[in-house]
């Protein structure tokens, strides 16, 4: 059963850097078969998504936030991580990290995507 | 970007009754990419369906998810007590990957 796990600061200070990172666990994150990415939910509203990584590297972000975030893996440790720069008080969020699969067993045998694993969620506020 | 509008926000219905939930795209994409997530308070949300039909491990066939083009449904056939919670869309078809703004089932 493979798990994630997010961990990170729960408090930082506006205009600096948020750092998170996802440990996988009871798999290896090196497959071709998944996309690993992060999600955030500010209080009270719905999901945002961030943006995703594949093991060999490559990456796929939102343009609302391309220009302040960094995803990066690490397949030695079996994780994978997210830096959001110059942080505002609208980055106070609960962030998952999940992992996509690409293939996903639909009727007829054809291949679909899902995010079907999550991790709990952390909690980020941005305050001074 | 494709804008997932979902509705209505909110549903209050009663144990036992049928709850429809739609998912409706502001440009079409393929029924592929559609998925469907349940989120209970304090939780992670859960991948329910994917491929705007096909259900995930372990979800109850009350759960049924179709359409196509720019217009999926949700329904649950009849509403089990676990089954309030937020329901939320999302689209793999075209980056940025969204989600709707989700529907919340209550219970009435």
């Amino acid at each position: 059963q493979v798990l994630l796990q997010a961990s990170g600061p729960g408090l930082v200070k506006p205009s600096e850097t948020l750092s998170l990172t996802c440990s996988v666990s009871g798999g290896s994150i090196s497959s071709s078969s998944y996309y690993w990415g992060w999600i955030r939910q500010p209080p009270g509203k719905g999901l945002e998504w961030i943006g995703s990584i594949y093991y060999r590297g490559s990456t796929n972000y939102n343009p609302s936030l391309k220009s302040r975030v960094t995803i990066s893996v690490d397949t030695s440790k079996n994780q994978f991580s997210l830096k959001v720069n110059s942080v505002t008080a609208a980055d106070t969020a609960v962030y998952h990290c999940a992992r996509l699969n690409t293939m996903l067993r639909g009727v007829g045998g054809y291949f679909f995507y899902g995010m079907d694993v999550w991790g709990q969620g952390t909690t980020v506020t941005v305050s001074s | 970007e494709t804008v997932l509008t979902q509705s209505p926000g909110t549903l209050s219905l009663s144990p036992g009754e049928r709850a429809t939930l739609s998912c409706r795209a502001s440009e079409t994409f393929s029924s592929t990419f559609l998925a469907w997530y349940q989120q209970r308070p304090g939780q992670a949300p859960r991948l329910l369906i994917f491929g705007a039909s096909n259900r995930a491990t372990g979800i109850p066939d009350r759960f049924s998810g179709s359409g196509s083009g720019t217009d999926f449904t949700l329904t649950i056939s009849r509403l089990e007590p676990e089954d309030f919670a937020v329901y939320y869309c999302q689209q793999y078809g075209s980056s940025p990957w969204t989600f709707g703004q989700g529907t919340k089932v209550e219970i009435k």
